[in-house]
């Protein structure tokens, strides 16, 4: 069964550097997000790309963030100078084929980024 | 505006036993509906969804959920409940128009089924 994968499964960076946090959906997908989880929180949105242009992004996606579709495969969020509340498990999903009723989101297992 | 609301942090149901975790939904459209699990240092695993049609929904490992236009709900149900089901369960919900609608969240109810 086709997945969502993601790489690393952890990075730990220091406050002030970037990081690139890299996802493959699932190959005919349509639809990339974005989410994090903050130990013990809820998941939250934090950006939508369709058609190689960001559809939504929530308070949370500030200038720090940048999602890149660099080629057919990768979709990658940035974030360009790290701080000590990003560290949280971020996933990246994927959805709909097209003409399928299939709506639901596919996550990847997560990358854990601990910035310390 | 769309949001979840998960009234229970946790739910703790005996094995053998059957299990429900609650949800309810606010949407200005008609809602998408979805119920996702999580294991301990894992991503979220799709459980069931809620599209069209038929109000309750089957979907894997032997769960169930009934939507209830009228309660705006999406309760999630199991008949015979597993040690293995102890997880942390999330409902969430979308609009349904558009095809790239966020999905968003509700907190998450820890099941614990005890032995």
């Amino acid at each position: 069964e086709p997945e969502v994968t993601q790489t690393p499964s952890h990075q730990v960076t220091q406050m002030g550097q970037e990081v690139i946090l890299r996802c493959v959906p699932i190959s005919n997908h349509l639809y990339f997000y974005w989410y994090r989880q903050i130990l013990g929180q809820k998941v939250e949105f934090l950006v939508s790309f369709y058609n190689n242009e960001i559809s939504e992004k929530s308070e949370i996606f500030d200038d720090q963030f940048s999602v890149e579709r660099p080629d057919g495969s990768n979709f990658t969020l940035k974030i360009r100078s790290t701080k000590l509340e990003d560290s949280a498990m971020y996933f990246c999903a994927s959805s709909y084929t097209p003409g399928t009723m299939s709506y639901e989101q596919y996550f990847g297992p997560g990358t854990r980024l601990t910035v310390t | 505006a769309q949001s979840v609301a998960q009234p229970e942090d946790q739910v703790n149901v005996a094995e053998g036993n059957p299990l429900t975790v609650k949800c309810t939904y606010s949407v200005s459209g008609n809602p998408y509906l979805f119920w996702y699990v999580q294991y301990p240092n894992r991503g979220l695993q799709f459980l069931l969804k809620y599209i069209t049609g038929d109000n309750l929904v089957k979907g894997s490992y032997g769960f169930e959920a009934e939507f209830n236009k009228s309660q705006t709900s999406f309760h999630l149900k199991k008949p015979s409940a597993l040690v293995s089901d102890s997880a942390l369960y999330f409902c969430a919900v979308r609009d349904a128009s558009g095809g790239y609608q966020k999905v968003t969240f509700g907190t998450g109810t820890k099941l614990q089924v005890i032995p």
